[in-house]
């Protein structure tokens, strides 16, 4: 089946503790993208990525690193993460863009809490 | 500024009605403006528009994008209990191949 995964699903963590969110495509997409999601603020890109070792800021990088070494998993790192972090993470991945291909396809989220 | 503004930010109508929703954003210059629906989980994807004045349809869900008046709309017409959901559009830059989103329109079909 098609699918993009994200795991954990659900994290609970305290103040600078480093977490990583791993996200993985089995599509063989070129573009893979991580947003957050907060009430009333709509989803914000946080880095995208075009293809293996190709990335890029997207609104919101700040706080935020990632790595793409292989092009089915682009992983999420937050080094000290802190309470505005709190949020819904998206994972999403499409074919390449430059071809017109913005059809992206979401993991279903990883809600982290950071206390 | 470069945003994406959605309106209304939130609707409640009864199940038949037709809705309308709005996208608008403040540049010119982007490669696709971009639908998609949230229900209790992850966004999926509606449409994508391209060109000016040329309606998509899939169904009862129906787009346009007008590059002059820098908006986008989705119309939902016989609308059903499981249109409710959450609305998002979002636009590419021109430049790269990031993609700004709008807060998004909550519909609430009544039964």
């Amino acid at each position: 089946e098609a699918q993009v995964t994200q795991n954990p699903r659900y994290l609970i963590t305290v103040t600078g503790k480093k977490l990583t969110v791993t996200c993985s495509q089995n599509m063989n997409h070129e573009y893979m993208s991580w947003y957050r999601q907060d009430p009333g603020l709509g989803l914000r890109q946080i880095y995208y990525s075009m293809n293996v070792e190709v990335t890029d800021k997207g609104d919101v990088p700040e706080g935020y690193k990632v790595s793409r070494k292989e092009k089915r998993n682009f992983p999420l790192i937050l080094e000290s993460p802190s309470p505005n972090q709190t949020s819904l993470y998206f994972c999403a991945s499409s074919l390449n863009p430059s071809g017109g291909a913005y059809e992206q396809f979401f993991g279903p989220g990883t809600r982290l809490t950071v206390l | 500024e470069d945003k994406v503004v959605q309106s209304p930010l939130s609707l409640v109508v009864h199940e038949g009605d037709t809705v309308t929703l709005n996208c608008s954003y403040e540049v010119t210059n982007f490669r696709s403006l971009l639908w998609y629906k949230q229900e209790k989980k992850a966004p999926t994807f509606l449409f994508m528009l391209t060109s000016s004045g040329i309606e998509k349809k899939s169904g009862r869900l129906s787009s346009i994008l007008d590059k002059k008046e820098l908006f986008s709309i989705l119309n939902i017409t016989a609308t059903q209990t499981g249109d409710s959901a959450v609305y998002l559009c979002a636009r590419t830059m021109d430049s790269n191949y990031q993609l700004i989103w709008g807060a998004g329109t909550k519909l609430i079909i009544k039964p």
